[in-house]
């Protein structure tokens, strides 16, 4: 069966380390999305790519980046990890082009920061 | 900009019927959605209106008014695995924004 998948699902980690936060999914969908949940603040989006070198700006891209080598990959970078980043991840990702009502999410990754 | 609202939190008896509301601020998108997270889960697709009226899937409708910025989920015959966070979120050109979310505790 098609999933998306996310690795580490717990991290812990120092302010100022670099982190990457791996996505994977066998759906062959061209659309990857990364967003963030905090308490109080819903589902955020940071980045998201419509395909091999697409990405593109969320509304929350700030110490943040993204690159597409393949489908099947979106990993998230923080360059240099800050307490505020520390939030519940989740990748998703979903077909098509335009229209985009359904998504899937992979299982999350906890991280702190330190 | 766009932005949604939802109550915060929404407490209901099993059996019951419960109305999640979403009201909303666009300048244009195609249509609103639902989605339901167990504490802890990952989120996952409930419904989608990009018309106005009810759409039925079993236990679950979900309603829109574009004229009133304004929908509705739908929870019949209320169970207590439906206690959950339940989401709404506009569909734009190629990406979702989601509202803050909804914490339905369905009680015994």
């Amino acid at each position: 069966d098609a999933e998306i998948t996310q690795s580490p699902r717990h991290k812990i980690t120092e302010t100022g380390r670099q982190v990457t936060l791996a996505c994977h999914q066998t759906w062959n969908h061209n659309n990857m999305f990364w967003y963030r949940q905090d308490l109080g603040h819903g589902l955020r989006l940071i980045h998201y790519s419509y395909g091999v070198h697409d990405t593109n700006k969320g509304e929350v891209s700030d110490g943040y980046s993204v690159s597409r080598s393949n489908t099947e990959d979106l990993p998230l970078t923080l360059e240099s990890a800050a307490s505020s980043q520390t939030s519940v991840y989740f990748c998703a990702s979903s077909e098509g082009s335009g229209t985009v009502y359904e998504q899937y999410f992979g299982p999350g990754t906890r991280l702190t920061v330190t | 900009g766009q932005s949604l609202e939802q109550p915060s939190e929404v407490t209901a008896v099993e059996g019951a019927i419960v109305q999640i509301n979403c009201t909303y601020q666009t300048s244009g998108f195609y249509g609103l959605s639902w989605y339901q997270q167990h504490d802890g889960g990952a989120p996952t697709f409930l419904s989608y209106n990009a018309l106005d009226g009810l759409e039925e899937t079993g236990r679950f409708s979900s309603f829109l008014s574009r004229s009133d910025s304004y929908g509705y989920l739908l929870l019949q015959e209320l169970q207590m695995k439906d206690s959950a966070s339940y989401f709404c979120a506009l569909s734009n050109t190629g990406k979702l924004i989601f509202g803050q979310g909804t914490t339905l505790q369905v009680k015994p």
